[in-house]
């Protein structure tokens, strides 16, 4: 298991706006995800990209993988108070557990 | 989506007593069950991996006296904190993953505070 790094640490925009994060790892995947925790609550599973996929997309969430770089992107479009929470990517081989970093720390204020 | 439940969401114990918390994974099987804890402002820390059946895989520097994991069906595991100190006050989530499956699908979390 490897944990990913997520920049930047913390995010404050208007709602509206864009919101981008980005996750580096260290060695190779099999997959990536993607997890939203509010406050006091349990992860939220966002979004899965294989280690062969390029670019993903789910609803207002775009994730982007580039593995000759390690490190993959998530972006937010027309965000939203509700969007305020913390985001963590999780780099994962295959029967590993997940292992969190400290996350981007969003804050969308309307 | 996959829902994993956990019980309770809260619970104020003594210090020097047990408490048990409950992880269960409501609409699928869960063949491998990981239990994490996360102070405050700080990420998730995994504390142990669980195979239903088998006995669970501690992380380094998790004590497996204090922390019993037990995972004896495909929906449920308990993770008992024995002789609970104020120290062991965290919030505890549990996670399942079902056979096969990449997507590792996490419970509400229980705050646990020790007095």
């Amino acid at each position: 298991s490897q944990q990913g790094e997520e920049d930047p640490q913390a995010l404050s925009i208007q709602e509206g706006e864009n919101a981008t994060m980005n996750c580096s790892y260290k060695t190779s995947i099999n997959n990536l995800q993607w997890y939203r925790q509010n406050s006091g609550r349990g992860l939220v599973h966002l979004i899965l990209i294989r280690s062969n996929e390029r670019e993903k997309h789910s609803g207002r969430l775009r994730v982007t993988l580039d593995t000759s770089k390690k490190s993959s992107s998530l972006l937010i479009t027309a965000s939203r108070a509700a969007d305020t929470a913390s985001y963590f990517c999780a780099p994962n081989q295959a029967g590993t557990a997940l292992i969190f970093g400290k996350g981007t720390t969003l804050s969308v204020s309307s | 989506g996959a829902v994993v439940s956990q019980h309770p969401s809260r619970v104020i114990c003594k210090s020097g007593t047990s408490v048990k918390i409950e992880c269960r994974s409501l609409d699928f099987q869960a063949t491998t069950m990981f239990w994490y804890r996360q102070f405050p402002k700080q990420s998730l820390m995994l504390m142990a991996t669980s195979n239903e059946g088998s006995k669970a895989t501690y992380e380094q520097g998790v004590e497996k006296d204090k922390f019993l994991i037990n995972h004896a069906s495909l929906t449920l595991s308990t993770l008992t904190v024995t002789s609970a100190h104020p120290e062991d006050s965290s919030f505890y989530i549990c996670s399942a993953r079902g056979q096969g499956q990449e997507t590792q699908y996490f419970g509400p979390g229980t705050r646990l505070l020790v007095l």
